[in-house]
């Protein structure tokens, strides 16, 4: 069974500051995908990760995939407040459904 | 550009009630995925069709049933409703295997 842990589950963090999530997953997969969810609405994708060493960047968001070890992160540089949100990693396993992490509900301060 | 919708947003039932729920994938999208979000919790996959057949099951109850008709769009069916049942429902689409765009949502409360 495909497992997607991500850490931290939550996190809080000044403004201006920089860190990074953790999604490490069990089995070997295909796609690697990155979404952002604010509360009450949908999911909006960020990342689309396809292969080793692939590394994406939009605005303050950088996203990295380490298929060896079965790890993404997801950096936030110099963060803002409109960045509060809650973030979930998903991995692409089987018949292409989603497997989700348990998310990290991320909260900006100013 | 036209996104994948879903109706209705919102949704009140009471216990032991039935619910439909439909979702519209984007044009020329002949795969559709269910999803289901608790309160606090991360999307559970329910349910997937591919060109009108089921394509995958996930942790969907036996109360709950789908299908996909041939225009590609979907409807989920939830019968006996529990308050365990109140959540937020997405639905996806995509091209094939391609990546999924999810739909606004629609929550049900169950009261």
């Amino acid at each position: 069974e495909l497992k997607v842990e991500q850490n931290p589950l939550f996190l809080s963090m000044q403004e201006g500051k920089n860190y990074t999530i953790y999604c490490n997953y069990s089995t070997t997969s295909d796609r690697l995908y990155w979404y952002r969810q604010d509360p009450g609405k949908s999911l909006e994708s960020l990342f689309v990760l396809l292969s080793n060493g692939a590394v994406k960047q939009e605005g303050r968001l950088m996203a990295s995939l380490d298929t060896k070890a079965r790890l993404s992160t997801l950096h936030i540089t110099a963060a803002v407040h409109d960045l509060s949100a809650t973030y979930f990693c998903a991995v692409l396993f089987g018949n292409e459904k989603l497997t989700f992490g348990t998310g990290t509900r991320l909260t900006i301060i100013p | 550009a036209a996104g994948v919708i879903q109706s209705p947003r919102h949704l009140i039932k009471e216990k032991r009630e039935t619910a439909t729920l439909k979702c519209y994938p984007i044009p020329r999208h002949d795969t559709v995925y269910w999803y289901q979000q608790g309160p606090g919790q991360d999307p559970q996959f329910l349910i997937s069709f591919y060109e009108k057949m089921q394509s995958d099951k996930g942790s969907i109850p036996d109360r709950f049933s789908a299908q996909q008709f041939s225009d590609y769009h979907s409807e989920l069916n939830m019968s006996s409703l529990e308050l365990g049942d109140s959540a937020l429902y997405f639905c996806a689409g995509s091209m094939g295997a391609g990546e999924q765009y999810f739909g606004p949502g629609t929550r049900l409360t169950v009261t």
